[in-house]
């Protein structure tokens, strides 16, 4: 089955900074990667994914790049806000109309104003 | 726009009883998932349904049982309840046509065995 792995666990930043966070996976079928940012106590919150055909997406203070030959893909957020406190999980999954997702084991970022 | 719901919020059971958790999906999603996530922890997959039919299985106790019903609404039964099935439980929902991957998380069950 599929594995992925997140690094770090923690990570700290003085607002404006930026966060990057990376993950590996270990099944070359998987095919589609979705970052999610979960506040303590709250559901999972898509916050931008990224398909195999693309290398790099990006939506306003987020960009999401994927290196399929060495199976990496990273989080980028730029001019971090207090409000972007949460934990990051990455995901990776093998689409096909009946996908599951398998987790990383997420980032807890801290910006510090 | 309307979202996955879940009932109950919040469940308190005591050892060896039963918790049925459910979930309803977003409306014209046929694919339901069901996670574990414990404090601290990332979610583990449970299991899924495409169109009423299980599709895939993950780390899912045999004392758990789950099925999705015609109105596409999923329950997961949980029996003989052990302390460590303390956990947050999600749903999620998605279409389960190929192209379309997003999934949808519920607001979750909190689940505590005492």
């Amino acid at each position: 089955g599929e594995n992925v792995e997140q690094h770090p666990s923690t990570l700290s930043v003085q607002e404006g900074d930026s966060a990057v966070i990376k993950c590996t996976y270990s099944d070359s079928a998987s095919n589609y990667f979705p970052w999610y940012k979960q506040e303590l106590g709250k559901r999972p919150q898509l916050i931008i994914d990224i398909r195999s055909n693309v290398g790099e997406k990006k939506d306003q203070r987020i960009a999401v790049t994927l290196n399929k030959t060495a199976k990496h893909f990273s989080l980028h957020i730029t001019e971090t806000q207090p409000e972007d406190s949460a934990v990051y999980f990455c995901a990776a999954s093998n689409t096909g109309g009946y996908q599951k997702v398998t987790f990383g084991t997420g980032t807890k970022l801290q910006v510090i104003p | 726009a309307a979202g996955v719901i879940q009932s109950p919020r919040h469940l308190i059971k005591e050892k060896r009883e039963t918790a049925t958790l459910k979930c309803y999906p977003i409306p014209r999603h046929d694919t339901v998932y069901w996670y574990q996530q414990g404090p601290g922890q990332d979610p583990q997959f449970l299991i899924s349904f495409y169109e009423k039919m299980q599709s895939d299985k993950g780390s899912i106790p045999d004392r758990f049982s789950a099925q999705q019903f015609s109105d596409y609404h999923s329950e997961l039964n949980m029996s003989s309840l052990e302390l460590g099935d303390s956990a947050l439980y999600f749903c999620a929902s998605s279409l389960g046509q190929p192209g379309s991957y997003e999934q949808y998380f519920g607001p979750g069950t909190r689940l505590t065995v005492t």
